[in-house]
């Protein structure tokens, strides 16, 4: 059964760089699938953030792109999320999720979500 | 960006009843639409993808319909458990859209 759990700090300050780690377990990443970020602000929708194949090869949101990378670590299992310049609407519930499908792509499953706020 | 518009927001039905949420998409996306269900508190549970697959292990009562841009999910008959707020998401494009989501409440 494949499990998937995020880890990283709970508070971040203004500008400064959001750092979150997905752990896998019950799946090698080096096996295959894309693997993804989603986050969601506090009352509100899913914003897909990027995804990352265990090559490295990754694809990210154009409203983002310009402040996150997405990395890969096989050796670990896990794949890390950063997100730089983080303002007070960065603020959110952030998901990692195994994105599978050939084309009609969807996230499953999730892990439980951390939620990062952004604050001073 | 392809938007992705859900109807209605919020929805108050009783257990038994059947219930129909809609998604709509801004431009055709074929049948690249996948459903998920979020219960207070947890992560988003993957429903239905390609418009209507349904994912194993979720109840036969669920089921999705459509294609371009008009998409259904419905439940035919509503349990306790069903009660959470469901979102569709395309993947026809990137990046990947969701709907803002129905919230599905206990009448």
């Amino acid at each position: 059964q494949v499990q998937l759990q995020e880890s990283g700090p709970g508070l971040v300050k203004p500008s400064e760089t959001l750092s979150l780690t997905c752990t896998v377990s019950g799946y090698s990443i080096s096996s295959g699938y894309y693997w993804g970020w989603i986050r969601q602000p506090p009352g509100k929708g899913l914003e897909w953030i990027g995804s990352i194949f265990h090559s490295g090869s990754t694809y990210y949101n154009p409203s983002l792109k310009s402040r996150v990378t997405i990395s890969v670590d096989t050796s670990k299992n896990q794949f890390s999320l950063r997100l730089s310049s983080v303002a007070a609407a960065d603020t959110a519930m952030y998901y990692c999720a195994r994105e599978m499908g050939s084309g009609y792509n969807w996230f499953d499953p999730w892990g439980q979500g951390t939620l990062v706020t952004v604050s001073s | 960006d392809i938007q992705m518009t859900q109807s209605p927001s919020s929805l108050s039905a009783s257990v038994g009843d059947r219930v129909t949420i809609t998604c709509r998409a801004s431009q055709s996306i074929n049948i690249y639409l996948n459903w998920y269900q979020q219960k207070p508190g947890k992560a988003p549970k993957f429903l239905i993808y390609a418009a209507s697959s349904l994912q194993s292990g979720v109840p036969s009562r669920f089921s999705g319909s459509g294609s371009g841009t008009d998409f259904t999910l419905t439940i035919s008959s509503l349990q306790p458990e069903d009660f959470a707020t469901y979102y569709c998401q395309q993947s026809y494009s990137t990046p990947y859209t969701f709907g803002q989501g129905t919230k599905l409440e206990i009448k």
